[in-house]
């Protein structure tokens, strides 16, 4: 089952826009990770954040943990057309060994 | 190439004939995991392996689906008599020196594309 909740589904933006996306969870987690996904290609890691940090940043990512409200966002700034890839969630719930994932979010930068 | 590779990139099978695919995870790594993806959707756990242990299976893994790692290298999923809805994305996924958790980053191949006709 997937645990991770994104939204939006899909998000189209211009070159330059920052993006936002979101991902609620509902269980205790270990830590939670941003994938990316080129069309019909294998997941690429983005960022990892502990359950103990509250933001992390990598280049022109940046995410932050709120664990009171289960949710976890992503930013990209300045975003370019090369962006454009599906992102996805993952959480490492609490005993388990393996990564859950959300159902993704459908990044457009339209160049 | 030090990356995940998986073998075959694609298959088209016939329902009720069995597929088998294989997964070279990075070398060093001591984790494998295989997910399955559809479209629109992300990737489902399958499977787990720490070393050439079977640690965890998902209940999506029915008894048609067998996954093996001998001597904790490579891996193989085997689905028998597929049905069309078998077809997906089969991902392999490798992690990890060292702990038994997802704990650090995962390194995916690029999948292998089943279709069931």
């Amino acid at each position: 089952s997937q645990q991770g909740e994104e939204d939006p589904q899909a998000l189209s933006i211009q070159e330059g826009e920052n993006a936002t996306m979101n991902c609620s969870y509902k269980t205790s987690i270990n830590n939670l990770q941003w994938y990316r996904q080129n069309s019909g290609r294998g997941l690429v890691h983005l960022i990892l954040i502990r359950s103990n940090e509250r933001e992390k940043h990598s280049g022109r990512l940046r995410v932050t943990l709120d664990t009171s409200k289960k949710r976890i966002s992503l930013f990209i700034t300045a975003s370019r057309a090369a962006d454009t890839a599906s992102y996805f969630c993952a959480t490492l719930d609490t005993g388990r060994r393996a990564l859950t994932f959300g159902s993704g979010t459908r990044l457009q930068v339209q160049p | 190439d030090t990356g995940v590779s998986q073998d075959p990139r694609h298959k088209i099978t016939k329902r009720g004939q069995n597929v088998t695919f294989r997964c070279d995870p990075i070398s060093e790594h001591n984790r494998l995991y295989w997910y399955r993806q559809t479209l629109g959707q992300g990737p489902e756990f399958l499977t787990y392996f720490q070393n050439e242990a079977q640690l965890e299976k998902s209940r999506l893994l029915s008894d048609r689906f067998s996954a093996e790692r001998p001597k904790g290298s490579f891996s193989t999923l085997e689905i028998q008599r597929t049905e069309q809805g078998d077809s997906a994305m089969y991902l392999c996924a490798s992690s990890g020196t060292g702990g038994n958790t997802m704990n650090t980053e995962a390194f995916f191949g690029q999948g292998t594309r089943l279709t069931v006709v």
